[in-house]
């Protein structure tokens, strides 16, 4: 089955800088990528996706790029503020097989902002 | 509102009991989706089901049993058989059929303790 490593588990950076965050995954069939961002004590909430057919994609001070044949994909996020501090979440899905609508997620990693 | 209703919030269990978490959502979802969220491990797959009467074990399925007997409603059932239940789960619902992949909508959360 799928498998979805992330990398790093906690990120700490200065208020105005940029954080990325990568992940790399083992089924070459997944064909959605999106990247989620949890607050303590609340479910996660969906900020940015991407699928197979396209190599980058970017909203605001957010953007995601995917790389097929690595298999992996990064979330970029510039220009970074004290809210962006949570914890951020990448998966992987596709629509076929035997696991079909499987959505697997990475390890998550806690992103600090230090105004 | 649409939205995907998670209940109770908190749940005390004493060892040796069953409990059942609730999870509704009134967003016409085909799909619905059981993590077990615990520090450091990120979000693992319970159970998920892409349509009425039909559910998968996802990663971590021993001890915990659900069903699906409404699109609406997908029931987590933790059994005394799970040796070490106290976490946060968390339901999710998406729309998969017809090969969509789309934003997965979570729950808030219940966070369960065994005392």
């Amino acid at each position: 089955g799928e498998n979805v490593e992330q990398h790093p588990s906690t990120l700490s950076v200065q208020e105005g800088d940029s954080a990325v965050i990568k992940c790399t995954y083992s089924d070459s069939a997944s064909n959605y990528f999106p990247w989620y961002k949890q607050e303590l004590g609340k479910g996660p909430q969906l900020i940015i996706d991407i699928r197979s057919n396209v190599g980058e994609k970017k909203d605001q001070r957010i953007a995601v790029t995917l790389n097929k044949t690595a298999k992996h994909f990064s979330l970029h996020i510039t220009e970074t503020q004290p809210e962006d501090s949570a914890v951020y979440f990448c998966a992987a899905s596709w629509t076929g097989g035997t696991s079909y609508g499987k959505l697997t997620f990475g390890q998550g990693t806690i992103l600090t902002v230090h105004p | 509102d649409g939205g995907i209703t998670q209940s109770p919030k908190y749940l005390f269990r004493k060892e040796g009991q069953n409990v059942t978490l609730s999870c509704e959502q009134n967003l016409n979802h085909d799909a619905m989706y059981w993590y077990r969220q615990d520090p450091g491990q990120g979000l693992r797959l319970i159970y998920y089901s892409q349509i009425v009467n039909d559910f998968q074990k996802g990663d971590i399925a021993e001890g915990y049993s659900v069903s699906r007997e409404k699109k609406e409603s997908f029931p987590l059932t933790v059994t005394s058989a799970q040796k070490n239940p106290t976490a946060f789960y968390l339901c999710a619902s998406r729309i998969v059929a017809g090969g969509m992949n789309t934003e997965a909508f979570f729950g808030q959360g219940t966070r369960l303790t065994v005392v």
